[in-house]
Formats: C-alpha cells, sequence, structure tokens
C-alpha cells in the first residue's frame, strides 16, 4: 500500500515567492494533520483536519500559512510570501481514527529552504 | 495542557549496551502513549503504543510500559545496534479525538 506521499521533497526558492506543499494521505484515513520540524522548534503541529475540515489551526504561524482539504486525497499548504524563517521540513501526516487512538503515518516530508 | 516531557539528547552509546530514554507525560483523561523514530532523512514512523495503564508496547527489541501512576512511558532496548542511530520521539493522543502531543525527541548515536 502506498504511504503518505508529499510533493516536492525538496523545495528551494527565494524570499516573497509563494510556496505550495502538497500532500496525499493513506486511503481511507479520515484524519490528516502538517507539522513543522526545525532544529530550533522541534516538531509542531500547525493544522489538523478531520473529514475535510479544519478542527484546529491554532499552530498556524500567521496570516502567510493557509492550508486547504478539498477532498478526502488531497490537501496543500501555502505560504504567501515566503520567508527566510520559514525554511523547515514540513511532514504531513493521516490517521484512520482521529488520532485519539490509532496511529499516525508520516510522508517523508518536504524540505523547503527559504534563501 | 497536554504535555511530553523527554531526557535531554544527545545520547551516545557503544554497540549492545543497554538503552533507557525517559519520558513523562502531563494529561487530561486517559491518553494513548506512543513512541516514534526518525531515521536521518525520513519520516517519522511508530515504533510502538501502548493505549491504557499497565500495557507494555513492544517493537525490534524496544520497550516501553503505561505507567499512570508516574506518568511514564519509558523507551528501553537491552542491547542496542547501530542501525538503532535516530531521533526517538514520544507523544500522547488525549482521548476525545484530539491530536497528538509530541515531545522534543532525544537523538541516539550508537558506535561500533
Amino acid at each position: 500500500d502506498a504511504g503518505v506521499i508529499q510533493s516536492p521533497r525538496h523545495e528551494v526558492t527565494e524570499m516573497g515567492q509563494e510556496v505550495t506543499l502538497r500532500c496525499k494521505p493513506i486511503s481511507g484515513h479520515n484524519s490528516l494533520f502538517w507539522y513543522r520540524q526545525t532544529m530550533m522548534r522541534g516538531l509542531e503541529l500547525l493544522i489538523y483536519f478531520n473529514n475535510n475540515v479544519p478542527i484546529d489551526d491554532s499552530g498556524m504561524p500567521e496570516d502567510r500559512f493557509s492550508a486547504k482539504m478539498p477532498n478526502a486525497s488531497f490537501s496543500t499548504l501555502k505560504i504567501q510570501p515566503s520567508e527566510p524563517r520559514d525554511s523547515a521540513v514540513y511532514f504531513c501526516a493521516s490517521s484512520l481514527t482521529g488520532g485519539n487512538t490509532g496511529e499516525l503515518f508520516f510522508g517523508e516530508g518536504s524540505r523547503l529552504t527559504v534563501l | 495542557g497536554n504535555s511530553v516531557t523527554q531526557m535531554e539528547g544527545p545520547v551516545t552509546l557503544s554497540e549492545e549496551a543497554f538503552l533507557t530514554i525517559n519520558c513523562t507525560y502531563t494529561a487530561t483523561g486517559y491518553p494513548s502513549l506512543f513512541w516514534y523514530v526518525q531515521y536521518p532523512g525520513e519520516g517519522l514512523q511508530l515504533l510502538l503504543k501502548a493505549t491504557k495503564a499497565d500495557d507494555k508496547g513492544s517493537n525490534k527489541g524496544f520497550e516501553a510500559t503505561y505507567r499512570k501512576e508516574t506518568t511514564s512511558f519509558h523507551l528501553e532496548k537491552g542491547s542496542v545496534q547501530v542501525s538503532d542511530s535516530a531521533v526517538y520521539f514520544c507523544a500522547l493522543s488525549p482521548s476525545y479525538g484530539q491530536n497528538f502531543v509530541f515531545g522534543p525527541g532525544t537523538r541516539l548515536s550508537v558506535l561500533p
């Protein structure tokens, strides 16, 4: 079975440019999570969807960040405009039970570098 | 609120040494507890889990027991290998559909 698929794996862009990260969760999973990982701050939850509806976006840093889940098989995380401090690895994860007892399955991450 | 505390790393051990990585948590209700492992350049993957008090999770020689009285879920392995070098994350998932909370991670390096 295919796992969580993220694209691109690596992105290098210049400050001020728009960045779009994509995620395809595992088929049948009903919850999707976006995390950001940096050396300084560790693993941070940005936003959590359940049945395509955003449930908790309190971790989204600011208005430059937005996330959508138009259907059960696709989600995007957009940064506009991007800044050097957004450089990080962004992980998408999905689960079946909404995350309360089930396992989270992670993608391989998208490494973003903003120059 | 809910939180997870892990021992500070990095941890450096020789091959075949005994490993303990401490994890304690604060949570309301009865959370499920997890250990995730992240190998270099990869995403996190589940190592083991326990869903109720006194449960023992185990996988690949690693073990952790859900201790409600001490709010702990310490990770242990009797004999580590070089291939165990990775970052280990303790995590909890509160009941009632709330999201996961991860600890800061502990980097383990095993030397041959």
